[in-house]
């Protein structure tokens, strides 16, 4: 079975620019969170989906936007993209709300983002 | 106060050496409790969850204080492969993950 797949793995965009990255979660799994991971830090969450609904939102302007489809995957949008918008974007994906025993969080392989 | 706090790194030590990582948390409300490892420029993969009573899987070992509000992960018998970053985890149920800053351990022959 397929993992967490993310596309694109690599992208470099303009200040000011918009960016969509685009997550398809393990088959069967109906939540999908979005994290951000700048070098050197842990990664930080910024939106949670299940059943393609927001059900959680991180510390993050409202340049950062993100949707579910019904067939579960989803895109984190950002727009007029600043420099400090560099880094790793990972898309998790579990089979109901994270956390909680037995419910294993897999993270897709991540975009990196370089703005310049 | 970061709400996972992890010991600063990086941690350099021989093959073959015990190694332990420390990790506090602030939010009592946590429920779950994990340790995730990291390879240079790789997506987090679970380690392994963290209970109350303890628990060990192989050369690792895990331990929460709830009292305390402590993590901790030993690692025995240090191998070369093990050089990763260590991030602490955790999560109050339904909610997102917290992940610490994670600390670097550097593994040599």
């Amino acid at each position: 079975d397929a993992g967490v797949t993310q596309s694109p793995t690599h992208l470099i965009k303009t200040r000011g620019q918009h960016v969509t990255l685009r997550c398809s979660p393990i088959s069967g799994h109906k939540s999908v969170s979005w994290y951000q991971q700048v070098l050197g830090q842990g990664p930080q969450f910024i939106f949670q989906y299940y059943e393609k609904e927001e059900r959680g939102r991180g510390n993050f302007p409202d340049r950062f936007s993100a949707r579910q489809f019904p067939n579960y995957s989803s895109e984190l949008n950002v727009n007029a993209l600043l420099l400090g918008d560099s880094a790793l974007y990972l898309c998790a994906s579990s089979l109901i709300s994270p956390g909680g025993s037995g419910n294993t969080i897999y993270f897709g392989e991540g975009s990196w983002l370089t703005v310049v | 106060r970061k709400e996972v706090e992890q010991d600063p790194g990086p941690f350099n030590v021989p093959e073959g050496a015990t190694v332990a990582f420390n990790c506090t948390y602030s939010n009592s409300a946590s429920q779950s409790f994990f340790w995730y490892r990291q390879d240079c420029r790789k997506e987090p993969k679970l380690l392994m969850s963290v209970y109350s009573s303890g628990n060990e899987d192989g050369r690792f070992t895990a331990q929460l204080n709830r009292a305390s509000q402590y993590i901790s992960l030993l690692i025995r018998d240090s191998k070369l492969s093990d050089s990763a970053t260590y991030l602490c985890v955790v999560n109050q149920a339904g909610t997102a993950l917290i992940f610490g800053k994670g600390t670097t351990l550097s593994v040599s022959s």
